[in-house]
């Protein structure tokens, strides 16, 4: 089984500040991770993920993340944020088959606003 | 760049019509899959499809059908749509079943039932 929790629904920042978008996850499996972004009825964007390579990934746009297994964390981070920036990110962790496929498990998703 | 078409951004439907959101990949990938997007629910998925005719339930297939005849389209098929299936409806795809794949997505349909 597994699940992934993102542990705030919403987060605001001013322009400028540091972005932190918290997930912890549970898997039986050695889970893949992943972060997606949603801006305003668009679909949603791969941001970064992580496959058990290097625990600190980077993605797009400055965004990175750190998997931290002792944690069973995966948060999300970028050291300035932008008024482009304000979407709807989801957690995803993959792991484990159920019939065929690798299951994917979202997170409900943060929303963050970003202010001038 | 991966493209995942949804041809119909915006709907509105009766109770009980019958209603069909299409979805066409263009990279050639072997899986495809059907999602619905609540608030505060994330996205759960519907069905998915890992080859041409060959589908798989998901976690909310009741009121659904799928159908993949080609491997570039998968159909969601609403054959009797309900007020409760106003939804977001995101499809993607992704290259194999194996865990750490991307799948790309959709920019969605927005379905309202009336």
């Amino acid at each position: 089984a597994q699940s992934v929790t993102q542990l705030d629904s919403h987060v605001s920042v001013s322009e400028g500040t540091p972005v932190l978008l918290r997930c912890n996850y549970s898997s039986s499996y050695s889970p893949s991770l992943f972060w997606y972004v949603q801006h305003p009825n668009k679909g949603l964007q791969l941001l970064l993920k992580y496959t058990s390579a290097a625990t600190l990934v980077k993605g797009i746009n400055g965004f990175e993340a750190e998997f931290k297994k002792s944690e069973t964390s995966f948060h999300l981070t970028k050291p300035s944020a932008h008024m482009s920036d304000a979407a709807e990110y989801f957690c995803v962790v993959s792991g484990g088959f159920t019939g065929t496929a690798s299951k994917l498990t979202f997170g409900t998703g943060t929303r963050l606003q970003v202010t001038l | 760049d991966v493209k995942v078409t949804q041809s119909s951004r915006y709907l509105v439907k009766r109770t009980g019509e019958k209603v069909f959101l299409e979805c066409v990949q263009d990279m050639d990938h072997e899986n495809m899959f059907w999602y619905r997007q609540d608030p505060g629910l994330g996205l759960r998925l519907i069905y998915f499809s890992y080859d041409v005719k060959m589908k798989e339930k998901g976690d909310i297939p009741e009121g659904y059908s799928v159908s993949r005849e080609k491997k570039e389209r998968f159909s969601l098929i609403l054959e009797s749509a309900s007020t409760n299936q106003t939804s977001m409806y995101l499809c993607a795809s992704s290259r194999t079943v194996l865990s750490g794949n991307t799948i790309y997505f959709g920019e969605g349909s927005w379905l309202t039932v009336v």
